[in-house]
């Protein structure tokens, strides 16, 4: 069964803390996303890698860095998270062959 | 203006109902899908279309690429059917994807 897991599903940190959510897929698959999920506004991209160590910027970037140093494990950094980073936060990985997206549990952030 | 937009944004249905959510988008797609998130987050794909129509035990996905539209259907809806739908579309040459804000459904005994 195919699983993309995430470090966390619940998660409170204060405001200048900084804040990793790990992300971990077993598919073998190329392409790994990060998004947030506000009330209204639907699942916005904030970064997504296409291969080791390569990143592309999404549409909501700012305050967010990634690190991919394996292909399994995508890693979103808030270097300094702000009470405005309150939200779910997605992880999502897919196929560059197929257009199907295989989605984590989700992580619930609270910023303080 | 969304480029992805569903209607409706919200729906309650009693059991047994036949329901519709529908989305709209404005962008060359390579592929549209339909996702289901119950209450805790999770993400489930129910639906990747790129042309006609598929079905899947109750529920049914059409996609009209002319009009750069799509339905989901449920025939015999049931509480277990409780949560929002959310239509994406994977914009075409990119590996990018555009969500609608969702359509949250309850059901109702």
């Amino acid at each position: 069964d195919v699983k993309v897991t995430q470090s966390s599903r619940y998660l409170v940190k204060r405001t200048g803390e900084k804040v990793f959510l790990e992300c971990v897929q077993d598919m073998d698959h190329e392409n790994m996303f990060w998004y947030r999920q506000d009330p209204g506004l639907g699942l916005r991209l904030i970064y997504f890698s296409y291969d080791v160590k390569m990143k592309e910027k999404g549409d909501i970037p700012e305050g967010y860095s990634v690190s991919r140093e394996k292909k399994e494990r995508f890693s979103l950094i808030l270097e300094s998270a702000s009470t405005n980073q309150t939200s779910m936060y997605l992880c999502a990985s897919s196929s560059p062959g197929t257009s199907e997206q295989f989605f984590g549990p989700g992580t619930r952030l609270t910023v303080l | 203006k969304n480029e992805v937009e569903q209607s409706p944004q919200n729906l309650t249905a009693q059991e047994g109902e036949f329901i519709t959510i529908n989305c709209s988008y404005s962008v060359g797609i390579s592929a549209l899908h339909w996702l289901q998130q119950h209450p805790g987050g999770g993400i489930v794909s129910l639906f990747m279309l790129s042309s006609g129509k598929k079905k899947h035990g109750r529920l049914i996905a059409t996609i009209n690429i002319q009009e750069k539209h799509s339905s989901l259907h449920i025939t015999a809806s049931h509480p277990r059917d409780s949560a929002v739908y959310i239509c994406a579309v994977r914009s075409k040459g990119t590996y990018k994807y555009i969500f609608g804000t969702g359509t949250r459904l309850k059901v109702l005994a």
